[in-house]
């Protein structure tokens, strides 16, 4: 089976940390994703990665950034926490091609920021 | 991408059959349409698609209508492990480009003892 691993469930920070937000997959999938869920706004994409080194904005980027140094794991960065980005964070990971959108998803991290 | 329709919530009695109805009246011909489910403090779990054939596997079935503007998720036989939110998804199937697809908010679907 596929397995996504996010390293933390459950996280609280303090505004203005620097917070780093990590995903593990198994299967050597190319693409991997970070999504963040709000209630009564389904997931939304922050950023998405093909491939070593190389990342793309989602929908909301923007206070975010991403590292993918490894093929199996892709890191998300919030450069300075602040309280707006209290939320549950999801990882996934699908292979490329016409099976991009099959994902597999991690358990995900719930973020709070004091 | 389409945009999809779902009900906001169902109910459906354990052992019975799960219909849950998608509409995806702008979809176009190479858009694929996916279902995922969300069992709550989990990640999404993808479920089946299918592009126009009816699909099936150990999961659920699938039926997509003739004109491809609605499709329906089916759970043979409901348990209470089936609660949870289930998302309908319309998407090109391949290429790595471009932003990747909406969840939505989904049915939430509460299978009743």
């Amino acid at each position: 089976d596929v397995k996504v691993t996010q390293s933390s469930r459950y996280l609280v920070k303090r505004t203005g940390e620097k917070v780093f937000l990590e995903c593990v997959q198994d299967m050597d999938h190319e693409n991997m994703f970070w999504y963040r869920q709000d209630p009564g706004l389904g997931l939304r994409l922050i950023y998405f990665s093909y491939d070593v080194k190389m990342k793309e904005k989602g929908d909301i980027p923007e206070g975010y950034s991403v590292s993918r140094e490894k093929k199996e794991r892709f890191s998300l960065i919030l450069e300075s926490a602040s309280t707006n980005q209290t939320s549950m964070y999801l990882c996934a990971s699908s292979l490329g091609g016409p099976h991009k959108n099959i994902q597999y998803f991690g358990a995900g991290t719930r973020l709070s920021v004091l | 991408d389409a945009k999809t329709t779902q009900p906001t919530s169902m109910d459906c009695a354990e052992g019975r059959a799960a219909n849950l109805p998608c509409n995806h009246s702008t979809i176009s011909g190479n858009e694929y349409v996916y279902w995922y489910r969300q069992i709550h403090s989990q990640g999404p779990q993808y479920i089946i698609h299918g592009l126009k054939n009816n699909e099936t596997n150990e999961m659920a079935s699938l039926i997509i209508t003739e004109d491809r503007k609605s499709s329906t998720l089916i759970l043979p036989h409901a348990t209470l492990r089936d609660t949870a939110v289930y998302y309908c998804i319309v998407r090109v199937g391949g290429s790595n480009t471009g932003n990747q697809f909406y969840f939505g908010t989904g049915t939430s679907l509460t299978v009743i003892p």
